[in-house]
């Protein structure tokens, strides 16, 4: 069975630009949630997808926009970066909703200059 | 959202236990409460779930207060692997998501 899978590992940007972070979820799974994680601060709640529609969103501007596909893998956008936006991007899955126990993979680690 | 409260840090011995307590309150009597750690430079990893009665699995037991607002995790025998950051989590009201707090880091020594 494989695991949860992010893409890329690092990425380096500068303010302004737009990144593209990728997941995979795990097999069998059709729920993709993604966090940031910002240096020493527990992960928090960007938004979810649940079979390719968006499902729940925490307190992030419109600039963080995502996207899940038929075979459930999904992407996170980030428009016009700022200096803040660097830090881990968590992607999790989970069969289901509701309280499904939630499978991280390894994040993406991303540096706005 | 309910909120969680643990402790910042905790230091333990090898082959020792470790009880790591965390406060939860306002949660809500259908919410469960989640347990995950977090190893350096690695994502998130479930440890152990549960709603009202004790639960046990290979890596930790989950001892829940009988009022719901309170548990506790607990490693039966800390190893040098087990240093990690423990998150206990509630999900929001929704339930789409894991509310993260700042979480317990746990030092092992040998």
């Amino acid at each position: 069975e494989t695991g949860v899978t992010q893409s890329p590992t690092h990425l380096i940007k500068t303010r302004g630009q737009q990144v593209t972070l990728r997941c995979s979820s795990q097999s069998g799974h059709n729920t993709v949630s993604w966090y940031q994680q910002a240096l020493g601060q527990g992960p928090q709640f960007i938004f979810q997808y649940y079979r390719e529609e968006e499902n729940g969103r925490g307190n992030f501007p419109p600039r963080f926009s995502g996207l899940q596909f038929p075979n459930y893998s999904s992407e996170l956008n980030v428009n016009a970066l700022e200096l803040d936006d660097s830090a881990l991007y968590l992607c999790a899955s989970s069969q289901g909703l509701l309280g499904e126990t939630q499978y991280f993979g390894p994040g993406t680690r991303l540096l706005v200059l | 959202d309910a909120k969680t409260t643990q402790p910042n840090s905790m230091e333990s011995n090898e082959e020792e236990p470790v009880h790591l307590p965390c406060n939860h309150s306002t949660i809500s009597g259908t919410d469960y409460i989640h347990w995950y750690r977090q190893l350096p430079s690695q994502g998130p990893e479930y440890v152990i779930h549960g709603l009202t009665s004790n639960v046990n699995n290979r890596m930790a037991s989950l001892a829940i207060a009988e009022d719901r607002k309170s548990s506790t995790l607990i490693l039966h025998r800390a190893t040098l692997r087990d240093a990690a950051v423990y998150y206990c989590i509630t999900p929001n009201q929704a339930g789409t998501a894991l509310i993260f707090g700042k979480g317990t880091t746990l030092s092992v020594s040998s």
